[in-house]
């Protein structure tokens, strides 16, 4: 049974550039969140997806967008990076969109330059 | 390097010994409170839940007490192990119609000698 994957595990940018992360829950999961972990720091919630729409969203600026697929996978995407937006970057599924068992994958580490 | 942002409150114990990890929550409103791991380079991993009705709840190894009146969470390992070292976190879980998130506290970084 695999778990929260995520990709890719790394990336370097440049800033006013673009990313796109992606994420595939665990199975029998349809719910999926998005966190963005600076170094030292909790995880900070970004949004959730369930059925295909944004549910929730947490204090992010609009350049932080997503999507959800029908099979449940997730994209993350940011635009017109900053020096900030250097993270981790954590996807969690979980089977119900309102329960608080989530599952996190190993993160994609993203380094704005 | 310097290591900008890494201020974790730090806990340093001996192998065999109990650590017991303290985390203060804000909102009442929490339906559900999580400890995670975190060892380096992964994400977090759940450890132990408890809801917010109950004020003690007992897994393998590891105890989770809650006190509502001073909004306080604790984890407690008993015999602690090297295995055992990395970032703990405490969340709570704010349910609402639409769906739920997890708010993070700051973290403790265990360390167990051996």
């Amino acid at each position: 049974d695999a778990g929260v994957t995520q990709s890719p595990t790394h990336l370097i940018k440049t800033r006013g550039q673009q990313v796109t992360l992606r994420c595939s829950p665990k199975s029998g999961h349809d719910t999926v969140s998005w966190y963005q972990q600076a170094l030292g720091q909790g995880p900070q919630f970004i949004f959730q997806y369930y059925e295909e729409e944004e549910r929730q969203r947490g204090n992010f600026p609009d350049r932080f967008s997503g999507h959800q697929f029908p099979n449940y996978s997730s994209e993350l995407n940011v635009n017109a990076l900053l020096l900030g937006d250097s993270a981790l970057y954590l996807c969690a599924s979980s089977p119900l969109a309102g329960g608080h068992e989530q599952y996190f994958g190993p993160g994609t580490r993203l380094t704005v330059t | 390097g310097e290591s900008v942002g890494l201020h974790l409150p730090t806990l340093s114990v001996q192998e065999g010994d109990n650590s017991i990890i303290n985390c203060a929550y804000s909102n009442s409103a929490s339906d559900y409170f999580i400890w995670y791991k975190q060892e380096s380079g992964k994400g977090p991993q759940f450890i132990i839940d408890i809801r917010s009705n109950m004020d003690k709840r007992q897994g393998q190894r590891v105890t989770v007490l809650l006190n509502k009146t001073v909004k306080h969470l604790s984890l407690q390992i008993a015999a602690t192990q090297p295995g055992d070292s990395a970032v703990y976190f405490c969340a709570e879980n704010i349910k609402e119609t639409s769906g739920s998130r997890l708010t993070f506290g700051e973290g403790t970084q265990l360390t167990v000698n051996p």
